[in-house]
Protein backbone atom coordinates (compact mmCIF):
# COMPACT_ATOMS: atom_id res chain seq x y z
CA UNK A 1 0.00 0.00 0.00
CA UNK A 2 1.49 3.24 -1.06
CA UNK A 3 -1.18 5.45 -0.05
CA UNK A 4 -2.42 5.63 -3.22
CA UNK A 5 -5.54 4.39 -4.15
CA UNK A 6 -7.28 3.97 -7.87
CA UNK A 7 -10.20 2.98 -9.68
CA UNK A 8 -11.31 0.96 -11.35
CA UNK A 9 -8.41 -1.09 -11.52
CA UNK A 10 -9.64 -2.56 -14.65
CA UNK A 11 -11.70 -0.83 -17.83
CA UNK A 12 -13.06 -2.23 -21.14
CA UNK A 13 -14.66 0.05 -23.39
CA UNK A 14 -15.79 1.05 -26.78
CA UNK A 15 -14.43 3.69 -28.85
CA UNK A 16 -17.72 5.94 -28.74
CA UNK A 17 -18.63 5.23 -24.62
CA UNK A 18 -17.59 8.02 -22.00
CA UNK A 19 -15.74 6.60 -18.49
CA UNK A 20 -13.74 8.75 -15.88
CA UNK A 21 -10.92 6.86 -14.12
CA UNK A 22 -10.73 8.07 -10.15
CA UNK A 23 -7.64 8.37 -7.92
CA UNK A 24 -7.13 9.37 -4.35
CA UNK A 25 -3.66 9.91 -2.33
CA UNK A 26 -4.38 9.69 1.75
CA UNK A 27 -0.67 11.40 1.97
CA UNK A 28 -0.96 15.03 2.42
CA UNK A 29 0.64 15.81 -0.68
CA UNK A 30 0.02 18.55 -3.09
CA UNK A 31 0.96 17.38 -6.33
CA UNK A 32 -0.91 15.09 -8.40
CA UNK A 33 0.12 13.34 -11.75
CA UNK A 34 -1.74 10.89 -14.48
CA UNK A 35 1.03 8.59 -15.90
CA UNK A 36 0.50 6.03 -19.10
CA UNK A 37 2.59 3.04 -19.47
CA UNK A 38 2.59 1.06 -22.41
CA UNK A 39 4.40 -2.42 -22.48
CA UNK A 40 8.08 -1.86 -23.23
CA UNK A 41 7.94 1.70 -23.68
CA UNK A 42 9.01 4.65 -20.92
CA UNK A 43 6.06 6.03 -18.34
CA UNK A 44 4.97 9.09 -20.76
CA UNK A 45 3.76 12.05 -18.34
CA UNK A 46 0.17 13.40 -18.82
CA UNK A 47 -0.95 15.81 -16.23
CA UNK A 48 0.07 17.79 -13.40
CA UNK A 49 -1.43 19.47 -10.85
CA UNK A 50 0.15 21.04 -7.87
CA UNK A 51 -2.29 22.75 -5.34
CA UNK A 52 -5.25 21.75 -7.53
CA UNK A 53 -3.93 24.22 -10.39
CA UNK A 54 -2.90 22.02 -13.73
CA UNK A 55 0.98 23.05 -14.79
CA UNK A 56 1.75 20.60 -17.29
CA UNK A 57 -0.16 19.39 -19.86
CA UNK A 58 1.97 17.11 -22.55
CA UNK A 59 0.34 17.31 -25.32
CA UNK A 60 -2.36 14.96 -24.47
CA UNK A 61 -5.66 14.74 -26.96
CA UNK A 62 -8.67 16.29 -26.07
CA UNK A 63 -10.19 12.99 -25.51
CA UNK A 64 -8.39 12.69 -21.90
CA UNK A 65 -9.54 15.91 -20.03
CA UNK A 66 -8.13 15.82 -15.98
CA UNK A 67 -9.98 17.40 -13.22
CA UNK A 68 -8.50 17.99 -9.79
CA UNK A 69 -11.17 19.28 -7.78
CA UNK A 70 -8.85 18.98 -4.47
CA UNK A 71 -5.32 18.23 -3.30
CA UNK A 72 -6.30 14.36 -2.85
CA UNK A 73 -8.61 13.79 -5.51
CA UNK A 74 -7.62 13.30 -9.15
CA UNK A 75 -9.82 12.47 -12.10
CA UNK A 76 -8.99 11.25 -15.86
CA UNK A 77 -12.45 11.28 -17.89
CA UNK A 78 -12.09 9.61 -20.85
CA UNK A 79 -14.21 10.04 -24.20
CA UNK A 80 -14.07 8.47 -27.89
CA UNK A 81 -10.64 6.91 -26.62
CA UNK A 82 -8.62 4.94 -29.73
CA UNK A 83 -7.55 1.28 -29.50
CA UNK A 84 -4.08 2.41 -29.34
CA UNK A 85 -5.21 4.28 -26.16
CA UNK A 86 -5.37 1.05 -24.51
CA UNK A 87 -2.45 1.10 -21.96
CA UNK A 88 -1.98 1.40 -17.74
CA UNK A 89 -2.57 4.89 -16.62
CA UNK A 90 -0.93 5.45 -13.17
CA UNK A 91 -1.38 8.36 -10.95
CA UNK A 92 1.23 9.24 -8.51
CA UNK A 93 1.40 11.90 -6.02
CA UNK A 94 4.21 14.10 -4.44
CA UNK A 95 4.63 16.56 -1.27
CA UNK A 96 5.40 19.62 -4.28
CA UNK A 97 5.82 19.62 -7.48
CA UNK A 98 8.77 21.22 -9.46
CA UNK A 99 11.34 21.83 -6.91
CA UNK A 100 13.86 19.33 -5.08
CA UNK A 101 13.97 16.38 -4.99
CA UNK A 102 10.33 15.11 -3.77
CA UNK A 103 9.53 11.45 -4.23
CA UNK A 104 6.61 10.18 -6.12
CA UNK A 105 4.16 7.35 -4.86
CA UNK A 106 2.36 5.67 -7.15
CA UNK A 107 -1.35 4.24 -7.54
CA UNK A 108 -1.50 0.22 -8.58
CA UNK A 109 -3.24 1.34 -12.05
CA UNK A 110 -6.04 0.97 -13.96
CA UNK A 111 -5.91 -1.10 -17.03
CA UNK A 112 -7.74 0.00 -19.80
CA UNK A 113 -8.92 -1.99 -22.93
CA UNK A 114 -10.33 -0.12 -25.73
CA UNK A 115 -12.58 -2.18 -28.47
CA UNK B 1 16.54 15.18 -26.94
CA UNK B 2 16.41 13.39 -23.71
CA UNK B 3 16.95 9.17 -23.63
CA UNK B 4 17.45 6.71 -20.54
CA UNK B 5 18.76 4.03 -21.71
CA UNK B 6 18.87 0.70 -19.99
CA UNK B 7 18.52 -3.39 -20.69
CA UNK B 8 14.91 -4.19 -21.71
CA UNK B 9 15.44 -7.52 -19.68
CA UNK B 10 18.10 -9.87 -17.19
CA UNK B 11 18.30 -12.67 -16.14
CA UNK B 12 20.30 -13.80 -12.23
CA UNK B 13 20.10 -16.95 -9.86
CA UNK B 14 19.12 -16.91 -6.84
CA UNK B 15 21.42 -15.87 -4.21
CA UNK B 16 23.22 -14.15 -6.98
CA UNK B 17 24.13 -10.17 -7.40
CA UNK B 18 23.13 -8.25 -9.90
CA UNK B 19 23.73 -5.13 -11.48
CA UNK B 20 21.07 -2.98 -13.79
CA UNK B 21 22.87 -0.42 -15.64
CA UNK B 22 21.19 3.31 -16.58
CA UNK B 23 22.78 5.80 -18.86
CA UNK B 24 21.01 9.21 -19.27
CA UNK B 25 21.54 11.98 -21.93
CA UNK B 26 18.86 15.19 -19.93
CA UNK B 27 19.04 18.35 -20.07
CA UNK B 28 20.26 19.45 -17.02
CA UNK B 29 20.25 16.71 -13.79
CA UNK B 30 18.12 16.77 -10.88
CA UNK B 31 18.56 13.78 -9.45
CA UNK B 32 18.02 10.02 -10.12
CA UNK B 33 15.47 7.42 -8.76
CA UNK B 34 14.93 3.40 -9.18
CA UNK B 35 11.74 2.17 -8.61
CA UNK B 36 11.09 -0.97 -8.43
CA UNK B 37 7.47 -2.28 -10.46
CA UNK B 38 5.90 -5.93 -9.84
CA UNK B 39 3.67 -6.94 -12.61
CA UNK B 40 0.41 -5.62 -12.18
CA UNK B 41 1.01 -2.95 -9.30
CA UNK B 42 2.41 0.19 -8.74
CA UNK B 43 5.90 0.93 -9.34
CA UNK B 44 7.79 1.55 -5.41
CA UNK B 45 10.55 3.99 -4.81
CA UNK B 46 13.58 2.19 -3.90
CA UNK B 47 16.59 5.07 -4.24
CA UNK B 48 17.46 8.77 -5.12
CA UNK B 49 21.13 9.96 -5.85
CA UNK B 50 21.71 13.19 -6.61
CA UNK B 51 25.56 13.37 -5.80
CA UNK B 52 28.03 10.77 -7.10
CA UNK B 53 28.36 8.17 -5.45
CA UNK B 54 27.25 4.70 -3.76
CA UNK B 55 24.00 5.36 -1.54
CA UNK B 56 23.26 1.44 0.33
CA UNK B 57 20.09 0.33 1.39
CA UNK B 58 20.25 -2.82 2.60
CA UNK B 59 20.67 -5.72 -0.02
CA UNK B 60 20.27 -2.46 -2.53
CA UNK B 61 22.83 -0.19 -3.69
CA UNK B 62 22.49 2.59 -6.18
CA UNK B 63 25.64 4.37 -7.73
CA UNK B 64 25.74 7.46 -9.49
CA UNK B 65 28.32 9.28 -11.44
CA UNK B 66 27.08 12.60 -13.16
CA UNK B 67 30.19 13.22 -15.46
CA UNK B 68 29.59 9.74 -17.36
CA UNK B 69 25.15 10.20 -17.48
CA UNK B 70 25.83 6.88 -15.36
CA UNK B 71 23.76 5.08 -12.22
CA UNK B 72 23.32 1.37 -11.46
CA UNK B 73 21.35 -0.44 -9.33
CA UNK B 74 22.85 -3.09 -7.05
CA UNK B 75 20.90 -5.92 -5.62
CA UNK B 76 22.56 -8.36 -3.76
CA UNK B 77 21.29 -11.89 -1.91
CA UNK B 78 18.90 -12.09 -4.66
CA UNK B 79 15.58 -13.61 -3.47
CA UNK B 80 12.72 -14.95 -5.76
CA UNK B 81 10.70 -11.91 -5.07
CA UNK B 82 13.18 -9.77 -6.79
CA UNK B 83 11.76 -10.79 -9.41
CA UNK B 84 10.18 -7.26 -11.03
CA UNK B 85 10.72 -4.50 -13.58
CA UNK B 86 13.10 -1.92 -12.36
CA UNK B 87 12.67 1.92 -13.80
CA UNK B 88 15.27 4.32 -13.68
CA UNK B 89 14.18 8.05 -13.73
CA UNK B 90 16.29 11.14 -14.29
CA UNK B 91 14.82 14.95 -13.03
CA UNK B 92 15.45 17.03 -15.68
CA UNK B 93 16.55 20.85 -15.30
CA UNK B 94 12.61 21.36 -15.63
CA UNK B 95 12.27 19.62 -12.41
CA UNK B 96 10.50 16.78 -15.04
CA UNK B 97 10.87 13.32 -14.67
CA UNK B 98 12.35 11.87 -17.67
CA UNK B 99 11.21 7.52 -17.76
CA UNK B 100 13.69 4.73 -19.06
CA UNK B 101 11.52 2.09 -20.46
CA UNK B 102 12.51 -0.28 -17.76
CA UNK B 103 14.83 -3.85 -16.78
CA UNK B 104 12.56 -6.84 -16.48
CA UNK B 105 14.59 -8.65 -14.27
CA UNK B 106 14.05 -12.56 -13.86
CA UNK B 107 15.19 -14.72 -11.13
CA UNK B 108 15.59 -18.48 -11.63
CA UNK B 109 16.16 -20.59 -8.61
Amino acid sequence: ETGVTQTPRHLVMGMTNKKSLKCEQHLGHNAMYWYKQSAKKPLELMFVYNFKEQTENNSVPSRFSPECPNSSHLFLHLHTLQPEDSALYLCASSQGAGSGGETQYFGPGTRLLVL
Amino acid sequence: GQNIDQPTEMTATEGAIVQINCTYQTSGFNGLFWYQQHAGEAPTFLSYNVLDGLEEKGRFSSFLSRSKGYSYLLLKELQMKDSASYLCAVRDSNYQLIWGAGTKLIIKP
